[in-house]
């Protein structure tokens, strides 16, 4: 199994202030994902890293940011948390090329964020 | 757009077999299935290229209708283990987003 880890595993946070939730990987992998997932909505993608340094937006972006200066990790940040994020964040990794689309990503345990 | 699973969920019996299918609105170049447990993060099953082949870890079989731009995943002679929530999923061509279906759950009772 490739070494993702996050963390927190769980936080429990109030309306407006800020959170990180970090992703770390020990697989040397290139690419990096946040999901975020809820009832009814599947896993939904929130940024991603292509490189060090190189990142881009997902599907459901607004209100998060995120940021990689090393390989190893990603960090999500919530610049002002809303009760509307709480939610499973699950980080993934995977490696390939962006000509070869069979890579597979694995996930680390996820997080589960509640704002209160 | 998110592509669309059906059915959205089903119940199966132990040994009984079942089809979970994936619809995209966009062309696909290649699908990959995932299953994720209760409570656990989402595991890889198998992808599905243009052209045919298939990659995987277990023995689940799978379709890949590239000009219908759907496919399909068999689930043969249900375990118990089987159960969980099945996801297909790919990558936007030429880009590094991945987008997953709206998700199929499965149940397998004894």
């Amino acid at each position: 199994d490739a070494g993702i880890t996050q963390s927190p595993r769980h936080k429990v946070t109030e309306t407006g202030t800020p959170v990180t939730l970090r992703c770390h990987q020990t697989e040397n992998h290139r690419y990096m994902y946040w999901y975020r997932q809820d009832p009814g909505h599947g896993l939904r993608l929130i940024h991603y890293s292509y490189g060090v340094k190189d990142t881009d937006k997902g599907e459901v972006s607004d209100g998060y940011s995120v940021s990689r200066s090393k390989t190893e990790d990603f960090l999500l940040t919530l610049e002002s948390a809303t009760s509307s994020q709480t939610s499973v964040y699950f980080c993934a990794t995977a490696d390939g090329t962006l000509q070869d689309t069979t890579y597979e990503q694995y996930f680390g345990p996820g997080t589960r964020l509640t704002v209160t | 757009q998110q592509p669309v699973q059906s059915p959205q969920a089903v119940i199966l019996r132990e040994g009984e077999d079942a089809v979970i299918n994936c619809s995209s609105s966009k062309a696909l170049y290649s699908v990959h299935w995932y299953r994720q447990k209760h409570g656990e993060a989402p595991v890889f099953l198998m992808i599905l290229l243009k052209g045919g082949e298939q990659k995987g870890h277990e023995k689940i079989s799978a379709s890949f209708n590239e000009k219908k731009q759907q496919s399909s995943l068999y689930l043969t002679a249900s375990q118990l283990s089987y159960s969980g929530t099945y996801f297909c999923g790919t990558f936007r061509s030429g880009t590094y987003k991945y987008i997953f279906g709206t998700g199929t759950r499965l149940k397998v009772l004894a």
